[in-house]
Parts: C-alpha cells; sequence; structure tokens
C-alpha cells in the first residue's frame, strides 16, 4: 500500500521564479493538506483541498495557490518566490471526516538562491 | 487560534530509560491530539494519537496521556532504544478545524 509520495524530492529556484509541487495521496484518502517546514521548527499549515475545492486556510499570502485533482492528487503552487520560501514542503493526506489521522510524505526541499 | 507549546526542546536519556514530553494547548475546544516522530530528511510519521473522551492510550513502549481541565498531553516512551532517537512533535487542531497546529518539536536523543 502506497503511502504519500511527493515530487520533486529537491528543488533550486532563484527570487522571482514560480514553482509547482505535487502529491499523490495515501490509497483510500480523499483529503489534501499542504504544510511548510522551516529548518528547526514544526510544520506551518498552508492551506487543505477536498472535492478538488480549497476547504481551509492558513496564514499565507495569495502567491500560495493550490490544486486538486479528481484523482485526489495535488499540486502548490508558489509565484514570486522569496528567499524566505526555502523550506521543506509537506503534504499530507486524509479522509474527510473530523479528526482524521494525517499521514505525511517526505517532502520537497525547496531552496531560493 | 490554536497555540501549542510543546517542552522539552532536547532531551537526552541512556537507552533503556523512560522519556517523557509535554505539550499545552490553548483552545479548549480542541478534541483530538496526535503525536509525529520526524527522522533526518523525513516527513513527519504518525506514532500514536487519542481524542479528547479517553484519558490514555497505549501502543507497546509508547503511551500518551492526556489532561483536557489542565489542557496539556504528554508523550511517554519507556525502554528507550537508539532507533528512538528523533524529532518529536504534538500536534492540535484548533477547535473543529481539521488543520493542525504543531509545537515546536523535541530532539530526542537515546545513548548507547
Amino acid at each position: 500500500d502506497a503511502g504519500v509520495t511527493q515530487s520533486p524530492t529537491h528543488l533550486i529556484k532563484t527570487r522571482g521564479q514560480q514553482v509547482t509541487l505535487r502529491c499523490s495521496p495515501k490509497s483510500g484518502h480523499d483529503t489534501v493538506s499542504w504544510y511548510q517546514q522551516a529548518l528547526g521548527q514544526g510544520p506551518q499549515f498552508i492551506f487543505q483541498y477536498y472535492e478538488e475545492e480549497e476547504r481551509q486556510r492558513g496564514n499565507f499570502p495569495d502567491r500560495f495557490s493550490g490544486h486538486q485533482f479528481p484523482n485526489y492528487s495535488s499540486e502548490l503552487n508558489v509565484n514570486a518566490l522569496l528567499l524566505g520560501d526555502s523550506a521543506l514542503y509537506l503534504c499530507a493526506s486524509s479522509l474527510s471526516g473530523g479528526d482524521q489521522p494525517q499521514h505525511f510524505g517526505d517532502g520537497t526541499r525547496l531552496s531560493i538562491l | 487560534g490554536e497555540n501549542v507549546e510543546q517542552h522539552p526542546s532536547t532531551l537526552s536519556v541512556q537507552e533503556g530509560d523512560s522519556a517523557v514530553i509535554k505539550c499545552t494547548y490553548s483552545d479548549s475546544a480542541s478534541n483530538y491530539f496526535p503525536w509525529y516522530k520526524q527522522e533526518l530528511g523525513k516527513g513527519p510519521q504518525l506514532i500514536i494519537d487519542i481524542r479528547s473522551n479517553v484519558g490514555e492510550k497505549k501502543d507497546q513502549r509508547i503511551a500518551v496521556t492526556l489532561n483536557k481541565t489542565a489542557k496539556h498531553f504528554s508523550l511517554h516512551i519507556t525502554e528507550t532504544q537508539p532507533e528512538d532517537s528523533a524529532v518529536y512533535f504534538c500536534a492540535a487542531p484548533p477547535g473543529s478545524a481539521r488543520q493542525l497546529t504543531f509545537g515546536s518539536g523535541t530532539q530526542l536523543t537515546v545513548l548507547p
């Protein structure tokens, strides 16, 4: 049973560029959440997608956007990259009900030069 | 919103000893409390969780206790082994929200 998979594993971009990160949820899961983890800190919630719609959003600017596809996979897009966007981006999948366990992928390490 | 505080930030124990990590949360409506283990270069791995209708849950060497009145919950690892060395995070959802607010993490080192 495949867990949550993310691609790519590493990415290097320069300031002002745009990036797209991808996530495939664990089999049977229909909800995808994205988190940003800065070095030495806990993950911070960006947004959650369910039924192809953004269901909840954390305190992140509009430069961060996402999409969910009919097969439940998801993309995170970040525009106008800033140095401060350098972080590990984590995808978590879960079932749609309340208080469902979230299972994380190994993330995409994004470095901005 | 939810505020989750975690202590200690670092913890070193001898192999075979017990380790305890504590978290407090601010939103009294929170009712689900997971713990994650994150190894270097990996994503957080769910190791145990507890819901507010129980006070304690055990899974082999790992246990979690919850005190809803005091708004704190703790992770207990017994008979620690070197492979338990990792960063551990507690988390809680703000109220009925589905997102998780994480603590700042505890670096656990088990010394052989």
